[in-house]
C-alpha cells in the first residue's frame, strides 16, 4: 500500500518570492511521483513527474521537484512565485505498471493551498 | 487534442434521490479512473477500467455506487440511493501507455 503526506495544508506567500510545498510518501515498491495543480471550479493539471533517471525535473510555470529516495521526499519549489500560481497543489504517487497501464492508478496527498500575496 | 469531458458539471439533489455522471475520455485512451474529491481532502479512487473490463473497484461503495463502460470508450458512473455524504466532485480521468493522467472539470454533487 502506498500513502502520501503533504507537511504543509496552507502556504502563503508574497508575490515574487521563493516557495517550497513539501511532500513524503511512503512504499513498499518503486513508484512514479507527480505534481498536480488544481485552479477552482477545474480538474487537475499535471505540473511535473519523476519516472526515472535525474532526480531533478523540470515542469510547467517554472516549477521544478527534486526526488530524494532515502528521505522518501518529492518536493515542490519555485524560486518566484506570481499571483496566478494561487491554487491547490496535490503531491501523488502511483505504483508501476499496474493494471496494466505504465502510470497505474494514482493515490493522493490531502492537499496545499498555495496564496500568494501581491 | 480533446480533453477528458464531463457531464453535468453541478448537480444537485436530496438524498435518497439516484443520480448519474458522464465521461468521455481522450480519444484512444484505455484506461478509465472516476475519482471521487471531498472538500479538503485529495481525490481518492473509486474504480479504474481498462478498456470496458474494471481492473480495481475495491474502494467502490457497491451497495450505493455502480459504474460501467460497456464499449470501452464512454463511462457513466451512478450512485442509487444517495446520502448526505456522497457530496463532492466526482473526476473523471483517462491514459494511455505513453501519457500520464488526463483529468476532466469534475462534476460537483450536492446532497441535501
Amino acid at each position: 500500500a502506498q500513502s502520501v503526506t503533504q507537511l504543509d495544508s496552507q502556504v502563503p506567500v508574497f508575490e515574487e518570492a521563493p516557495v517550497e510545498l513539501r511532500c513524503n510518501y511512503s512504499s513498499s515498491v518503486s513508484v512514479y511521483l507527480f505534481w498536480y495543480v488544481q485552479y477552482p471550479n477545474q480538474g487537475l493539471q499535471l505540473l511535473l513527474k519523476y519516472l526515472s533517471g535525474s532526480t531533478l525535473v523540470k515542469g510547467i510555470n517554472g516549477f521544478e521537484a527534486e526526488f530524494n529516495k532515502s528521505q522518501t521526499s518529492f518536493h515542490l519549489r519555485k524560486p518566484s512565485v506570481h499571483i496566478s500560481d494561487t491554487a491547490e497543489y496535490f503531491c501523488a504517487v502511483s505504483d508501476l505498471g499496474a493494471g496494466g497501464t505504465s502510470y497505474g492508478k494514482l493515490t493522493f496527498g490531502q492537499g496545499t493551498i498555495l496564496t500568494v500575496h501581491p | 487534442e480533446a480533453g477528458v469531458a464531463q457531464s453535468p458539471r453541478y448537480k444537485i439533489i436530496e438524498k435518497r434521490q439516484s443520480v448519474a455522471f458522464w465521461c468521455n475520455p481522450i480519444s484512444g485512451h484505455a484506461t478509465l479512473y472516476w475519482y471521487q474529491q471531498i472538500l479538503g481532502q485529495g481525490p481518492k479512487l473509486l474504480i479504474q477500467f481498462q478498456n470496458n473490463g474494471v481492473v480495481d473497484d475495491s474502494q467502490l461503495p457497491k451497495d450505493r455506487f455502480s459504474a460501467e463502460r460497456l464499449k470501452g470508450v464512454d463511462s457513466t458512473l451512478k450512485i442509487q440511493p444517495a446520502k448526505l455524504e456522497d457530496s463532492a466532485v466526482y473526476l473523471c480521468a483517462s491514459a494511455s501507455l505513453n501519457s500520464p493522467l488526463h483529468f476532466g472539470n469534475g462534476t460537483r454533487l450536492t446532497v441535501t
